[in-house]
C-alpha cells in the first residue's frame, strides 16, 4: 500500500503570515491524485486543494497553493495570509486509481493560528 | 449541495453489543468508504464499496463488517463491540474528479 507521511504533528503561524505544511508519499505509480483536506473543530472534513500527478503546474486555490515535486514525491501546502479560520487539522491524501480508487491519508498536522 | 449523512454524531455502547453505523449519500456516487480516525494515526480505511452488494477490505477490517444493499446507503457493523473500537468513524463517497466527500463523523464510545 502507498504510504503518506506528514512529519509535522503540530505547526503554528502568526495571523497574516505564511506557513508551509509538508507531505511526502511513497508510490511506484505514475498516475495518481493528491489532496489536502482540512478538519476544523467541527470535525467536518473539507477539501482544500487537489493535484493531478500528470500536471506539472502547481494547483492554487485562493490563499492555498501547493508545491508538487513529483520526482521527490513531495506535496507541500502553503497557506498565505493566514486567518484564524485556518486553524484546523490538515491531512494530506493520496488517491490510487489502480487500487479501487482507495485514498491513503497521512497522520495529520495540527495548525494553530496565533492572533 | 453534496451531502453525506451519518446517522449519529455521538454513540455510546456497551462491550459485546452489536453496533450499526449508517451512512447515506444523495449524490448517486458509486464508491463509498468507511474510515476510522484516531489521534496520531490519521484516517485508516476499514472497508470500501464500489457498487451495490460489493465490498472490499481496507487496512483494518478486523472486527467490522459492512453492508451495501442500496447505492446510497453504506452501513458499518461492529458485530461485538470492544473497547478498542472506541474511535471516530468517518463515512465518505467519491464524486466527480475523484474528490472525497465526507460525513460529519460518528464518535463512538464503547464502555
Amino acid at each position: 500500500a502507498q504510504t503518506v507521511t506528514q512529519s509535522q504533528p503540530e505547526m503554528s503561524v502568526q495571523e497574516a503570515e505564511t506557513v508551509t505544511l509538508s507531505c511526502t508519499y511513497d508510490t511506484s505509480e505514475s498516475d495518481y491524485y493528491l489532496f489536502w483536506y482540512k478538519q476544523p473543530p467541527s470535525r467536518q472534513m473539507i477539501l482544500v486543494i487537489r493535484q493531478e500527478a500528470y500536471k506539472q503546474q502547481n494547483a492554487t486555490e485562493n490563499r492555498f497553493s501547493v508545491n508538487f515535486q513529483k520526482a521527490a514525491k513531495s506535496f507541500s501546502l502553503k497557506i498565505s495570509d493566514s486567518q484564524l479560520g485556518d486553524a484546523a487539522m490538515y491531512f494530506c491524501a493520496y488517491r490510487s486509481p489502480l487500487t479501487g480508487n482507495q485514498f491513503y491519508f497521512g497522520t495529520g498536522t495540527s495548525l494553530t493560528v496565533i492572533p | 449541495d453534496v451531502k453525506v449523512t451519518q446517522s449519529s454524531r455521538y454513540l455510546v455502547k456497551r462491550t459485546g453489543e452489536k453496533v450499526f453505523l449508517e451512512c447515506v449519500q444523495d449524490m448517486d456516487h458509486e464508491n463509498m468508504f468507511w474510515y476510522r480516525q484516531d489521534p496520531g494515526l490519521g484516517l485508516r480505511l476499514i472497508y470500501f464499496s464500489y457498487d451495490v452488494k460489493m465490498k472490499e477490505k481496507g487496512d483494518i477490517p478486523e472486527g467490522y463488517s459492512v453492508s451495501r444493499e442500496k447505492k446510497e446507503r453504506f452501513s458499518l457493523i461492529l458485530e461485538s463491540a470492544s473497547t478498542n473500537q472506541t474511535s471516530m468513524y468517518l463515512c465518505a463517497s467519491t464524486g466527480p474528479r475523484g474528490k472525497l466527500f465526507f460525513g460529519s463523523g460518528t464518535q463512538l464510545s464503547v464502555l
